[in-house]
């Protein structure tokens, strides 16, 4: 079993749409999580941190649920400049390092 | 405040040969990081320092070498280039282990 999953996708939205993302993780020692949004062609950028009591950034809420071990990223009100993968990162193997999940590709559409 | 810098930003090695990849980041981050990243693969770690210092391997380190020259830099040498090198490569830096990583721009290495 990989440490993180993700589903590949790619999921295709209409401009507006809501839209929802989860990850499971391996570890249940695991502490840190987070959000990645990755361009075509470009690096890796933190889109947010995770906290266990959830967390909300404009029109993006992230979810943990410790207990089945899987965090969520729901995206409300779609743009077309969202379209991108998301990656799910975790701490892993003590804490000493993160492990990317392979990511979730969206598209927005008009 | 440039943040994490790679160069070069591409590069074709023929089998054999020999490259040094180079990252800096002026951010005074202990950790910094080496992955690759191929299609359907995600990014996988070839290796890591958690401090000055100390260099440690990750998920995917043969065929590579790293050199943490001070607390700024941090680079990846391929002592005989593979076809299967053939990948991106990420540096990125972290203040520690568990804090979010920043990442440099990227170098598309081709072995032919």
């Amino acid at each position: 079993r990989k440490e993180v999953e993700q589903d590949p996708g790619p999921f295709n939205v209409p401009e507006g749409a809501t839209v929802a993302f989860n990850c499971t993780y391996s570890n249940s020692a695991s502490q840190s999580f987070f959000w990645y949004r990755q361009d075509c062609r470009k690096e890796p950028k933190l889109l947010m941190s995770v906290y266990s009591s959830g967390n909300e950034d404009g029109r993006f809420t992230a979810q943990l649920n410790r207990a089945s071990q899987y965090i969520s990223l729901l995206i409300r009100d779609s743009k077309l400049s969202d379209s991108a993968t998301y990656l799910c990162v975790v701490s892993t193997g003590g804490g000493n390092k993160l492990t990317f999940g392979t990511g979730t590709q969206l598209k927005v559409e008009l | 405040n440039a943040g994490v810098t790679q160069t070069p930003k591409f590069q074709v090695l023929k089998t054999g040969q020999s490259m040094t990849l180079q990252c800096a980041q002026d951010m005074n981050h202990n950790s910094m990081y080496w992955y690759r990243q191929d299609p359907g693969m995600g990014l996988r770690l070839i290796y890591y320092s958690a401090s000055e210092g100390t260099t440690d391997k990750g998920e995917v380190p043969n065929g590579y070498n790293v050199s943490r020259l001070n607390k700024r830099e941090f680079s990846l040498r391929l002592e005989s280039a593979a076809p299967s090198q053939t990948s991106v490569y990420f540096c990125a830096s972290s203040e520690g282990a568990r804090d979010e990583q920043y990442f440099g721009p990227g170098t598309r290495l081709t072995v032919t």
